[in-house]
């Protein structure tokens, strides 16, 4: 099984819709979790941390389900801007470990 | 802002070259790390340092080495590069609220 597992996509989707992304991990020991964002040909960039609680940051809300070991992102209102590749990322094992980063879902926002 | 600096943004290279990628952070960080993007395959660690003069083999090191003679700055060398290298190499500083990376160096090996 891979560390880390998510839809490739691409999600196309219209200006305003609301789209859900989700991930699967390996490792039970994981304990802190991610999601970045990566534009074409540049880096990637932290979006956001994800709790057990769920958080949320304007019109993205992020949720871990440790049990089901399954990370979800949910964007609400979605924008032009939007478009990117949104990877998932887990620490490998417990403390201070280095991160596995998915292979991404492609988001494509259109007019 | 942590500014993590790569030193080229583009590089070509011949086969048996060795080269030098370095990486520059500004925020004192401890941990550093390399990462090579490949169409596919996603983001692969090759090594990483908590610390000076220290450093972990990822899951890719073979082919690569590292320094870290300075906390700000750790540098990746192919000894001998191969075709098989020609890669997008990402470096990235983590100061315990998840990475930061550089813009990146895209190698070609010819």
């Amino acid at each position: 099984r891979k560390e880390v597992e998510q839809d490739p996509g691409p999600f196309n989707v219209p200006e305003g819709a609301t789209v859900a992304f989700n991930c699967t991990y390996s490792n039970s020991a994981s304990q802190s979790f991610f999601w970045y964002r990566q534009d074409c040909r540049k880096e990637p960039k932290l979006l956001m941390s994800v709790y057990s609680s769920g958080n949320e940051d304007g019109r993205f809300t992020a949720q871990l389900n440790r049990a089901s070991q399954y990370i979800s992102l949910l964007i609400r209102d979605s924008k032009l801007s939007d478009s990117a590749t949104y990877l998932c990322v887990v620490t490998r094992n417990s403390g201070n470990t280095p991160l596995v980063f998915g292979k991404g879902t492609r988001l494509s926002v259109i007019a | 802002d942590v500014k993590v600096t790569q030193s080229s943004r583009y590089l070509v290279k011949r086969t048996g070259e060795k080269v030098f990628l370095e990486c520059v952070q500004d925020m004192d960080h401890e941990n550093m790390f390399w990462y090579r993007q490949d169409p596919g395959l996603g983001l692969r660690l090759i090594y990483f340092s908590y610390d000076v003069k220290m450093k972990e083999k990822g899951d890719i090191p073979e082919g690569y080495s590292v320094s870290r003679e300075k906390k700000e700055r750790f540098s990746l060398i192919l000894e001998s590069a191969s075709t098989n290298q020609t890669s997008m190499y990402l470096c990235a500083s983590d100061g315990g609220y998840g990475y930061t990376f550089g813009s990146g160096t895209r190698l070609t090996v010819v």
